[in-house]
């Protein structure tokens, strides 16, 4: 059966530190991958999705990056992290058979503060 | 452009009665999928159905039930005999297909059930 991995599930870190968040998924190939952010507001934001290796698509000009350095592994990073970056981060795959629109399956997420 | 909108921010209900959430979506596209999703107070987020846009037939699980009228482009979702457990954040979602197959979210629905 299908899993998803992502970590840590708690991270405070201080304004303009790095960030590396990691999700991995084990029972499948080449899924689609997705991360989300939830703000304090409850709406889910799509922030970056890739539809492969290398291949990656940002939804939202922001100070944030995505990485997907092998089939199954995607890790969302920042270089100097901001207050707004807050939030909670979730991590999403889904399988797409021709024709068929397969739902996403989540992370547990990652509760990301900045302070 | 593709909208979702849940106009309840928030519900409260007594254990037993009946609650219906509300999901009123936007899309230019004439293939289409829903979905709803339960995110508890844990965070993770937690697939319940999937709708396509050529399947108007009404669906029942247990006590959940989905109403899909694309005349009014409505989604609801309604519990019967609402539970405790039912207590969650609800989610409905859109999703127009094609390779990338991005889940655009509505604000969610803050369902809290009283004993």
């Amino acid at each position: 059966s299908q899993t998803i991995h992502q970590w840590p599930a708690t991270l405070v870190q201080p304004v303009g530190s790095p960030l590396s968040l990691e999700c991995t998924v084990e029972g499948t190939s080449n899924p689609n991958l997705y991360w989300y952010r939830q703000a304090a507001g409850r709406g889910l934001q799509l922030l970056f999705y890739s539809i492969g290796i290398d291949q990656i698509s940002s939804e939202v000009p922001q100070n944030l990056s995505a990485s997907r350095p092998q089939d199954r592994q995607f890790i969302l990073s920042s270089k100097k992290l901001l207050l707004s970056d807050s939030g909670f981060y979730l991590c999403a795959w889904r399988v797409t058979p021709a024709g068929e629109n397969s739902p996403l399956h989540f992370g547990n997420g990652t509760r990301l503060t900045v302070t | 452009a593709q909208k979702v909108t849940q106009a309840q921010t928030e519900i409260s209900v007594v254990e037993k009665e009946d609650v219906t959430l509300d999901c009123v979506y936007e899309t230019r596209d004439t293939t289409y999928y829903l979905f709803w999703y339960k995110q508890p107070p844990s965070g993770e987020l937690v697939f319940l159905i999937r709708r396509n846009s050529f399947d108007e037939q009404n669906e029942i699980s247990g006590r959940y039930s989905w109403n899909f009228q694309k005349s009014t482009s409505s989604f609801n979702f309604t519990i019967t005999a609402s539970q405790v457990v039912d207590s969650a954040v609800y989610f409905c979602a859109l999703s127009e297909g094609g390779a990338t197959n991005k889940l655009i979210f509505g604000t969610g629905t803050l369902l809290a059930v009283q004993p």
